[in-house]
C-alpha cells in the first residue's frame, strides 16, 4: 500500500482562487518532506523544504508568499497555492522521509488552474 | 557539495534485451542510494535502495543495481527488459547528514 498519500490527486480551479495540497506520511514519522514540481516530459523542480515544527525553505525562485507550506506535525505537510494563475498548472509532488534511508513519494497532483 | 548525474535523456532497448540506467554520484562521507520509477502522471515509486552490505541491491519488479565505490556509481540493470518497463527513472543519493539530490532523469523506451 502507499507509503506516503497525497490528496488530491487532480484538482481544477478557477484563476484567483487558492488550492490545498495535502501530503500525508502513513506509517513513518517524517522529519522532512519535500515539494516538487514538475512540468511535462521534464524532471522534479525542488521547491521547497520543510521540517516539522519549523518554516520551510524555500529554492530560489520560488515565491514563498504563494506557495504557503505548513509541517505542523510528523505525518502531514500541505501545500496551498494561493490566488493560483494559470502559469501555476503544474503536477505537484512531495515526498517523505525520516532523513535516515526512507524517502518515499506521493502520488501527485495536477493542478489546472482555467 | 552533493551531485548525481544520469548522463543519458534517453535509453531505447528491445524487449527482452538487458537494460542498464546509468548513475554516477558526489558525496561527501557515505553515501545512501536509491532508484525511483516514475509512470505518467504518477508520483515516484520506490525501486531499491543502498545503504550499506552487499554491493548488488535487487528491488521491484526484477530490477537490480550495483553499488561501486570506486567508480562512485549505482547503476540500474534488468536482465530483460518489458514492454511496460517504458517509464522515467530517477537516481537519487544523500550523503552523511546531507539533503537528498536527485538526477535529472532517464528517459526509458523498451520497444516490442
Amino acid at each position: 500500500g502507499a507509503v506516503v498519500s497525497q490528496h488530491p490527486s487532480r484538482v481544477i480551479c478557477k484563476s484567483g482562487t487558492s488550492v490545498k495540497i495535502e501530503c500525508r506520511s502513513l506509517d513513518f514519522q517524517a522529519t522532512t518532506m519535500f515539494w516538487y514540481r514538475q512540468f511535462p516530459k521534464q524532471s522534479l523542480m525542488l521547491m521547497a523544504t520543510s521540517n516539522e515544527g519549523s518554516k520551510a525553505t524555500y529554492e530560489q525562485g520560488v515565491e514563498k508568499d504563494k506557495f504557503l507550506i505548513n509541517h505542523a506535525s510528523l505525518t502531514l505537510s500541505t501545500l496551498t497555492v494561493t490566488s493560483a494563475h494559470p502559469e501555476d498548472s503544474s503536477f505537484y509532488i512531495c515526498s517523505a522521509t525520516d532523513m535516515v534511508e526512507k524517502l518515499f513519494f506521493g502520488s501527485g497532483t495536477q493542478l489546472s488552474v482555467l | 557539495a552533493q551531485s548525481v548525474a544520469q548522463p543519458e535523456d534517453q535509453v531505447n532497448v528491445a524487449e527482452g534485451n538487458p537494460l542498464t540506467v546509468k548513475c554516477t554520484y558526489s558525496v561527501s562521507g557515505n553515501p545512501y542510494l536509491f532508484w525511483y520509477v516514475q509512470y505518467p502522471n504518477r508520483g515516484l515509486q520506490f525501486l531499491l535502495k543502498y545503504i550499506t552490505g552487499d554491493n548488488l541491491v535487487k528491488g521491484s519488479y526484477g530490477f537490480e543495481a550495483e553499488f561501486n565505490k570506486s567508480q562512485t556509481s549505482f547503476h540500474l540493470k534488468k536482465p530483460s527488459a518489458l514492454v511496460s518497463d517504458s517509464a522515467l527513472y530517477f537516481c537519487a543519493v544523500r550523503g552523511d547528514g546531507q539533503n537528498f539530490v536527485f538526477g535529472p532523469g532517464t528517459r526509458l523506451s523498451v520497444l516490442p
